[in-house]
């Protein structure tokens, strides 16, 4: 079965750049996470998507952080502008039902590098 | 604010021992609770959940959960070094906010 598909999985960007990362959620499922993952705070929900709408767009992310679900099949999350304290690694994650009876499947995450 | 720890930070035991790792929360009105085990460089993955006050056992692993005490925990009888991860609990109040702890990194050791 395929799962969560994450690309690139490796970025390393500058200081001030644009950067876009991908995720491909598994098929037929409604909802899609982006969460952040660093050591000193764990995995931080980033956006949340049901059925293509936006239904957190994530508290004090959404400076610089801009998630998007142009369709069912596909996501992206771009950070504008890049900040060395983005580095970590964002993880993608689906899920038929959201967070009730059924845990979500996630992807293998982009680590990010900004320096 | 839901707060979800987790002990210890790190732990290292000698193949074939019990393992066990702790999970607090503060919201007693929790109602799912998952453990996910993640190895380096690769998706976090659900190993177990438990909706209910008890325990439910698959395999070497068994989950027991406590909303009095606000505690649920995770023990792994006979670990392998493939058991080597991190283990991270989560915890939903409902809806999508769930709350994950920082994580507990496992070593075993052959």
């Amino acid at each position: 079965d395929a799962g969560v598909t994450q690309t690139p999985r490796h970025e390393v960007a500058e200081k001030g750049q644009t950067i876009i990362l991908k995720c491909e959620p598994v098929s037929g499922h409604n909802d899609l996470f982006w969460y952040r993952q660093t050591k000193i705070q764990g995995l931080e929900l980033l956006s949340y998507f049901r059925s293509k709408s936006l239904m957190e767009d994530g508290g004090a992310f959404k400076d610089r952080f801009k998630a998007e679900m142009l369709n069912s099949s596909f996501s992206t999350l771009k950070i504008q502008p890049t900040e060395p304290k983005d580095s970590a690694v964002y993880l993608c994650a689906s899920s038929p039902t959201g967070w009730n009876n059924q845990a979500p499947l996630f992807g293998e995450g982009t680590r990010l590098s900004v320096l | 604010q839901q707060n979800v720890q987790q002990s210890p930070e790190s732990l290292i035991v000698p193949e074939g021992a019990r393992t066990s790792l702790n999970c607090t929360f503060s919201d007693s009105a929790s109602q799912y609770f998952w453990w996910y085990r993640q190895h380096s460089g690769k998706a976090p993955k659900a190993l177990m959940s438990i909706f209910s006050n008890g325990e439910k056992e698959e395999g070497r692993f068994t989950i027991h959960l406590n909303k009095a005490s606000l505690h649920f925990s995770l023990h792994i009888r006979d670990s392998q070094p493939s058991d080597s991860a991190l283990y991270l609990c989560a915890v939903n109040p409902g809806g999508y906010k769930v709350v994950f702890g920082s994580g507990t990194r496992l070593l075993v050791s052959p």
